[in-house]
């Protein structure tokens, strides 16, 4: 769907360097999720955020950081990128209730 | 709590057969459950949900089951095609529009 896009598509970044992925939608969705893919791993929820200026952990947020000052915009930033942050990463969001829309990912190699 | 799942891991079925996937769940809270597809390389997509005050849904080949008192859930495609290989994930919603995935089933349909 267009109305969510993630930049970059790729990323190879050195270990200790900091990273941001960007995510857009373009809905007004309240919600807004970051989700790591790996192998064996399925879907894991590293942080997400219930509107503008709220943002809470999921699962996994260590190493990770978000922010939400605009509804369509939902960065986020690994601090000093480790290559156990090797991974796919989704960016989705929605309306609450209701199962929501992913985006077209990034995947990010750390070396 | 947030857990999660699937069996089998890996399900072959011959082009015209049907195939179940079945996920248990441990959050006796949830009331929502998504389906997702995700073919290789791409976003997953939600197909199918449903809600805990119903107990079966359909959508032309697809349906999803679900039975609270057991604490588990279906889905069920009937008539596969060689596009339904993908790997199927399901969810739960553990509050907050938050989703717990399970780690995805593989499915491949044999022409």
């Amino acid at each position: 769907d267009a109305g969510i896009t993630q930049s970059p598509r790729y990323k190879i970044t050195e270990t200790g360097r900091q990273v941001t992925l960007m995510c857009h939608q373009t809905w007004s969705h309240s919600y807004m999720f970051w989700y790591r893919q790996d192998l064996g791993h399925g879907l894991r929820l590293i942080y997400y955020s219930a509107a503008a200026d709220i943002t809470d952990k999921g699962e996994v947020p260590d190493g990770y950081v978000v922010s939400r000052s605009k509804t369509e915009n939902f960065p986020l930033t690994l601090e000093s990128a480790t290559r156990s942050q090797t991974s796919v990463y989704f960016c989705a969001s929605g309306t609450g209730g209701i199962g929501y829309t992913f985006g077209s990912g990034t995947r990010l190699t750390v070396v | 709590g947030e857990n999660v799942e699937q069996h089998p891991s890996t399900l072959s079925v011959q082009e015209g057969d049907s195939a179940v996937i079945k996920c248990t769940y441990s959050d006796s809270a949830s009331n929502y459950f998504p389906w997702y597809k995700q073919e290789l390389g791409k976003r997953p997509q939600l197909i199918i949900d449903i809600r805990s005050n119903v107990g079966e849904k359909k959508d032309q080949r697809i349906a999803v089951t679900l039975n609270k008192t057991a604490k588990h859930f279906s889905l069920h495609i009937t008539e596969t095609q060689p596009e339904d290989s993908a790997v199927y994930f399901c969810a739960e919603d553990y509050g907050n529009n938050r989703l717990a995935f399970g780690k995805g089933n593989q499915v491949v349909v044999i022409p």
